[in-house]
């Protein structure tokens, strides 16, 4: 079945540091979502990607997908203590098909 | 605009208990779904509602998990009897319709669920 894989599962960072989550599917997605979920809360939506090496860019945040659409990347420039928390992408095999989220990278900011 | 709204909040229950959960999407949302997160994973979609229809629910334990929308607006979730492994978040979602810019979820607070 469709697996969404997510690296690193953890990630610390210093204030002012970037920081980059992976996500790699075993199979071609039609389109793939990024959401946030901060310590104790529940998850909220940041960004769909639809087209083949679509980049979208949401103030110091960057998201990417893949030539392939089985790869994207979540990237944020000069982390801020805000930007804590649970960084999510889910990915849909078929347009109208269910999201498979991947485990997720845990962020730390260190002030 | 109100949020997705879920009660109870915490729930603990003995195993081989029953437990049901309540949702009321976000006024206008005709596709409302059930996750299930358990600690350190991503949210596990067990079944997607379009309007009072089941669009999927292949991922949902039938032998102990049911859930409805009736009249396409509210839904509940039922756990009979629970296991220890069903302690988990149940989060419920809704979104505007499915495919195209409709598909963005929203989430509720979620209901955390202890089995015991």
């Amino acid at each position: 079945g469709q697996q969404v894989m997510q690296i690193p599962q953890y990630q610390h960072v210093q204030e002012g540091e970037d920081f980059t989550t992976y996500c790699n599917s075993s199979t071609t997605l039609s389109n793939i979502q990024w959401y946030k979920q901060r310590p104790g809360g529940h998850p909220v939506f940041l960004i769909q990607l639809v087209k083949s090496g679509e980049v979208k860019k949401q103030k110091r945040l960057t998201f990417q997908f893949g030539e392939a659409k089985k790869n994207s990347s979540l990237h944020i420039t000069a982390t801020q203590t805000t930007d804590v928390g649970t960084y999510f992408c889910g990915g849909r095999g078929s347009t109208l098909g269910r999201l498979y989220f991947g485990r997720g990278t845990q962020l730390t900011v260190w002030p | 605009e109100a949020g997705v709204a879920q009660s109870p909040r915490y729930k603990i229950i003995e195993k081989r208990q029953s437990v049901a959960f309540w949702c009321n999407p976000i006024s206008g949302h005709a596709t409302l779904y059930w996750y299930q997160q358990i600690l350190g994973q991503g949210p596990k979609l067990l079944i997607q509602f379009q309007n009072n229809g089941v669009v999927d629910d292949s991922q949902l334990p039938k032998d102990r998990f049911s859930a409805e929308r009736l009249k396409g607006v509210d839904s509940t979730l039922k756990i009979q009897p629970a296991k220890l492994e069903d302690s988990a978040v149940y989060l419920c979602a809704s979104s505007l319709g499915l495919g195209g810019g409709y598909n963005e979820q929203f989430f509720g607070p979620g209901t955390r669920l202890t089995v015991l």
